[in-house]
């Protein structure tokens, strides 16, 4: 079945350091690709997203590119700010199963001033 | 637009008890799906609705159900709450939920506790 896999966290960086969290997805068909973030006692809020393979999917300086060929949509970032410390959900949407999203088990990311 | 609003925010209940919650999609939505959040299991698929029908169901027993109203908004409704049932309730909505290229939007989330 369709499925996605994310790094485990928690991951901690200092402020303007280099971030990517790492997704594969396992899945039939075309799924679209979603990255969500969620801040403390909140719910998720949609980051970006792509919906057909080699797209990138950019927004507020994080940008994830859609690779078929790895089945992988990891998440960078060039310079991190405090304000960027939540959990982090890759997700996918399958092609067959209607309205169905899977999510990762997200990825928790501390950023020290 | 407003977004996707949940009601209440917070719950304390005791076992046995059951609670209901409630999800007011995007104007325009009219697919909603709920998902319970909690640190051991992560992000689990309850239910979706559609045009008032159920049309996807996660792995959960029968004590989790849910309807949709004609308006499009949603609720659920949890029967003789157990302790595991403490989580964060999230709701979600999109326009049709039939392309793949369709984006969920969250609410806020019901955070329940059960003593």
């Amino acid at each position: 079945g369709d499925s996605v896999t994310q790094m485990e966290g928690p991951v901690t960086l200092s402020e303007e350091a280099f971030l990517t969290i790492n997704c594969t997805y396992t899945a039939t068909g075309y799924p679209s690709l979603f990255w969500y973030v969620q801040y403390p006692g909140e719910g998720l809020q949609l980051l970006l997203k792509a919906t057909k393979a080699d797209d990138k999917g950019s927004n507020k300086g994080f940008e994830a590119t859609y690779r078929k060929e790895t089945t992988s949509f990891h998440l960078e970032k060039g310079s991190v700010q405090v304000s960027d410390s939540a959990v982090y959900f890759c997700a996918l949407k399958g092609t067959y199963n209607f309205n169905k999203f899977y999510f990762g088990s997200g990825t928790k990311l501390n950023v020290k001033p | 637009k407003a977004g996707v609003t949940q009601t209440p925010r917070y719950l304390i209940k005791t076992r046995g008890q059951q609670v209901t919650l409630s999800c007011s999609p995007i104007s325009g939505h009219r697919s909603v799906s709920w998902y319970q959040q909690t640190p051991g299991q992560g992000l689990q698929f309850l239910f979706e609705y559609f045009s008032e029908t159920q049309r996807n169901k996660g792995n959960f027993p029968g004590r989790f159900s849910g309807r949709q109203f004609s308006n499009s908004r949603s609720e659920m409704n949890v029967s003789t709450l157990e302790l595991g049932d403490s989580a964060l309730y999230l709701c979600a909505s999109s326009l049709e939920g039939g392309g793949t290229q369709e984006t969920q939007y969250f609410g806020p989330g019901t955070r329940l506790l059960v003593l």
